[in-house]
């Protein structure tokens, strides 16, 4: 497709459940984000990706979280024993070159719900 | 933790009267950018302005930058019901990723 694609679109988890949410950049982009976003606010940083490399994670906001990138592609982000408060939508962006002053592409996010 | 915050946090106004959002930050910048944010969809990229420029227009969009006061403007001008957003700054510290605001909730009536 020509943008970023993110499944799914809806998530429901149940308290304990562990999640994937996956994330197709835009072919060809190096640069790969996650953020998370709650409800009311603006996307929050959580981990970038240079192609396969995992170059920036200081915004995941405990080890439950965990994002991978094996071929520097396709970024899948897992959370283990899903929390409530990890309720949000979780948005991926991409970019196509390594330097500044470009712009990111996101995805229409993953709203997960953990009940 | 977020760098930027808007001003106002909502605003209603008439179809094609201007709409004027500002966003403060805290830390140097290489670049600030404006995006949009329809209802439960993704962020649209609007408008990218570098640190070393002080305007740019793009269609019906003027944003203003000025880094003494790390501040920026996005005016929109005779706006439409289809501006209605949100509407987040979002600046780039030369970390890679984005950090941005809290967003202004736009509401343009008919």
């Amino acid at each position: 497709g020509a943008g970023v694609s993110q499944s799914p679109r809806y998530k429901v988890a149940k308290r304990g459940q562990d999640v994937a949410l996956r994330c197709d950049p835009i072919s060809g982009h190096v640069s790969l984000f996650w953020y998370q976003q709650a409800l009311g606010q603006g996307p929050e940083f959580l981990t970038y990706f240079q192609n396969e490399a995992q170059l920036d994670k200081s915004g995941l906001p405990s080890d439950r979280f965990f994002a991978e990138r094996p071929e520097g592609s396709v970024s899948t982000l897992k959370i283990q024993r899903t929390q409530q408060e990890d309720s949000a939508v979780y948005l991926c962006a991409s970019s196509l070159a390594l330097s500044q002053n470009t712009e990111a592409f996101f995805g229409q996010g993953t709203r997960l719900t953990v009940v | 933790s977020q760098q930027g915050e808007e001003d106002p946090q909502a605003l209603s106004i008439q179809e094609g009267e201007n709409a004027t959002m500002n966003c403060s930050y805290k830390t140097s910048i290489n670049n600030l950018q404006w995006y949009r944010q329809n209802s439960g969809r993704g962020l649209v990229h609007l408008i990218l302005i570098r640190s070393n420029e002080r305007e740019k227009h793009s269609g019906r969009l003027r944003v203003t930058l000025d880094t003494s006061k790390k501040s920026s403007s996005l005016l929109i001008t005779a706006s439409r019901a289809a501006d209605t957003a949100s509407y987040f700054c979002a600046t780039d510290t030369g970390r890679r990723a984005l950090t941005f605001g809290s967003g202004t909730r736009l509401q343009v009536q008919p």
